[in-house]
């Protein structure tokens, strides 16, 4: 069974890095992208970047660049999202989502995790 | 990038139809077809209904479909039914490889 398990709720304080896990189970992050997307309450969907297993490099949302770094560990089937410089703003739902090729549909996506950015 | 214009909020009776519409630029929703959308419901993962503007994954009903007319997208619910209720995203490719979403509507079945 295809499935994508998100790390736990987090909360930290303003200028506080977070970082959140996904791990793949029934298939290999080799096969298949990852995007993030983020949902603040009562806000749309923000797409935030993507792990394409064929570049080197991430693509990011021009709104996250230099905030956010995307990592994967192919030996755990588990991929990472570490946003940094939190602000109440950041204060949101984070998913994981997995397509087969970057502009193909996310077909399975992660719980979501919950970020509170609070002093 | 701006996101993509959905309705706020929806609402339909049992058994009647709704359309969803998503309204983008010619550098998405008008000029591919990577047009997805996806139902979330509170406690539950976001689940994909529609890609590729018109297609169903395997294990969706038959009462989702999806359409597309220049730079706007539709989501079609016929037959609404009690657990359709929820939010509802358009998605779209984006000729600059990113991906834009829209700002999501909440459907209400009265």
């Amino acid at each position: 069974q295809v499935q994508l398990v998100q790390s736990g709720a987090e909360v930290k304080t303003p200028g506080a890095s977070v970082k959140i896990s996904c791990k793949a189970s029934g298939y290999s992050l080799n096969t298949h992208c990852m995007h993030w997307v983020r949902q603040a309450r009562g806000q749309g969907l923000q797409w935030m970047g993507i792990l394409d297993p064929s570049l080197v490099r991430p693509t990011l949302a021009e709104r996250f660049q230099g905030r956010i770094t995307l990592t994967r560990d192919t030996s755990t089937n588990t991929v990472y999202m570490e946003l940094s410089g939190l602000t109440s703003a950041d204060t949101a739902v984070y998913f994981c989502a997995r397509s087969k090729l970057r502009f193909m549909e996310k077909d399975v996506w992660g719980h979501g995790t919950t970020v509170t950015v609070s002093s | 990038q701006s996101a993509l214009t959905q309705p706020a909020s929806v609402s339909g009776s049992p058994g009647q139809s709704i359309t969803i519409s998503c309204t983008g630029s010619a550098s998405d929703v008008g000029s591919l077809n990577y047009v997805s959308w996806f139902h979330f419901r509170p406690g539950t993962a976001p689940k994909l209904i529609i890609y590729e503007v018109s297609n169903r994954p395997s294990g969706v009903s038959d009462r989702f479909s999806g359409s597309k007319s220049a730079n706007t997208a539709s989501l079609t619910i016929s037959g609404l039914q009690a657990e359709d209720e929820g939010d509802y995203f358009c998605s779209s490719y984006t000729t600059a490889t990113t991906v834009l979403f829209g700002e999501g509507t909440t459907l209400t079945v009265l």
